[in-house]
């Protein structure tokens, strides 16, 4: 069974860092592109950033890029997003999904990053 | 970037009602738009790939339509699990933008 499971979501202030991580089982890792996707409350969906197998291609939004930076590691069959310089409007419910011929399959359950001070 | 627009942003409608929910990019995607399905406090869920490919699973009451820039998500007859959310999301070039939701609820 596929699973994804994020986690590293949390408080943080205006300007700090955080970094997520999806940890992925069920199926092999390293062939699949995945993404970052998130729902801030009361809001849509926004896709955040894209990244593929070997990491030789990555994708962001324009709203994070510069900000973001998306990595994996095969070998522990995890995926990353690091946020720095985090803002009040980056507060979300953060997802992680697999995607399979350009459609996300597999979602996680999500980890909630709350921005304030 | 591709910019996505969904009509209506919400709608009320009753049990064994058709429901027509539409999309629009900024420019022509092909066939390159799916559908998702979100309810409040779960993650997303694919209905339909390709515009108009149902995904395992899905009931047939579901049917979607269109290309190049115009897409319609169709239900034929309104069930209470419905009631929901709806993304269109394109993957014609990154960023794969999300449509802003139609939201569907009870009359």
């Amino acid at each position: 069974e596929v699973q994804l499971v994020e986690s590293g979501g949390g408080l943080v202030q205006p300007g700090g860092s955080l970094r997520l991580s999806c940890a992925a089982s069920g199926f092999t890792f390293s062939p699949y592109w995945m993404h970052w996707v998130r729902h801030a409350p009361g809001k849509g969906l926004v896709w955040v950033a894209r990244m593929n197998g070997d990491g030789s291609h990555i994708a962001f939004a324009d709203s994070v890029r510069g900000r973001f930076t998306i990595s994996r590691d095969n070998a522990k069959n995890t995926l990353y997003l690091q946020m720095n310089s985090l803002r009040v409007d980056d507060t979300a419910v953060y997802y992680c999904a697999r995607e399979t011929n350009w459609d996300l399959e597999y979602w996680g359950q999500g980890t909630l990053v709350t921005v304030s001070s | 970037d591709i910019q996505m627009t969904q009509s209506p942003s919400s709608l009320s409608a009753s049990l064994g009602d058709r429901v027509t929910i539409t999309c629009r990019a900024s420019q022509s995607i092909s066939s390159h738009l799916n559908w998702y399905q979100q309810k409040p406090g779960m993650a997303p869920k694919l209905l339909i790939n390709g515009a108009s490919n149902l995904q395992s699973g899905v009931p047939s009451r579901f049917g979607g339509s269109g290309s190049g820039t115009d897409f319609t998500l169709t239900i034929s007859s309104l069930q209470i699990e419905d009631f929901a959310t709806y993304y269109c999301q394109q993957h014609h070039s990154p960023p794969f933008t999300f449509g802003p939701g139609t939201k569907v609820d009870i009359k």
